[in-house]
């Protein structure tokens, strides 16, 4: 596979229920991005792991927890969830170095996400 | 706060008209970011503007930046039922972050 692949696509789930979002880039890239994208916001972005360690955190609250085991993969794991965190949710990963260039976002496929 | 506003947010229009999206944003940034989504895809980058002055052509797309005015734009020279998708700017405020506009959707009629 190429590119940035997640799993599943589309995942519905109750309130109590425990899940995982998993992604995986084949790019080589070196920092990886949670962005929510719902109706009526803007894309939203959620977590960002840079060499593995994370550097950002909206705001987001505690019930989305992001996990990092390597450069190339990386997980949101969902519990207790709400209604309201129905969205798509899309990975993306990039190569940061010193030129800027680099930087362009790939972005994954997105699992649809519905919490009942 | 950062903001980066597009406009229009929805935009349809005739095959072979022209038309430009803008996108202005509230700080500093060097780059500015223009990507494609099509209904139930994912996001798909176009261009990378990376100065003052920038210009890029892509097909039936061109995009420009001016950091002094803080504006962007996609300008859509002869549109064609191809180009009907959901189009985003964002700005990289810092090396690991990036926000984005609101999103324009396009949408073009024969």
């Amino acid at each position: 596979e190429t590119g940035v692949t997640q799993t599943p696509r589309h995942l519905v789930m109750g309130m109590t229920n425990k899940k995982s979002l998993k992604c995986e880039q084949h790019l080589g890239h070196n920092a990886m991005y949670w962005y929510k994208q719902s109706a009526k916001k803007p894309l939203e972005l959620m977590f960002v792991y840079n060499f593995k360690e994370q550097t950002e955190n909206n705001s987001v609250p505690s019930r989305f927890s992001p996990e990092c085991p390597n450069s190339s993969h990386l997980f949101l794991h969902l519990h207790t969830l709400q209604p309201e965190d129905s969205a798509l949710y899309l990975c993306a990963s990039s190569h940061i170095t010193t030129g800027p260039e680099s930087e362009t976002q790939y972005f994954g496929p997105g699992t649809r996400l519905l919490v009942l | 706060e950062l903001k980066v506003e597009q406009n229009p947010l929805f935009l349809s229009m005739q095959e072979g008209k022209n038309y430009t999206i803008y996108c202005n944003y509230s700080t500093t940034s060097d780059r500015l970011y223009w990507y494609r989504q099509d209904p139930g895809k994912s996001l798909e980058s176009l261009f990378v503007l990376l100065s003052n002055g920038a210009v890029k052509q892509e097909g039936r797309l061109m995009a420009s930046l001016d950091t002094k005015a803080r504006l962007s734009t996609l300008h859509i020279t002869a549109a064609v039922h191809d180009l009907s998708a959901t189009y985003f700017c964002a700005v990289a405020p810092d090396v690991d972050d990036m926000r984005f506009g609101a999103g324009t959707r396009l949408t073009v009629k024969p």
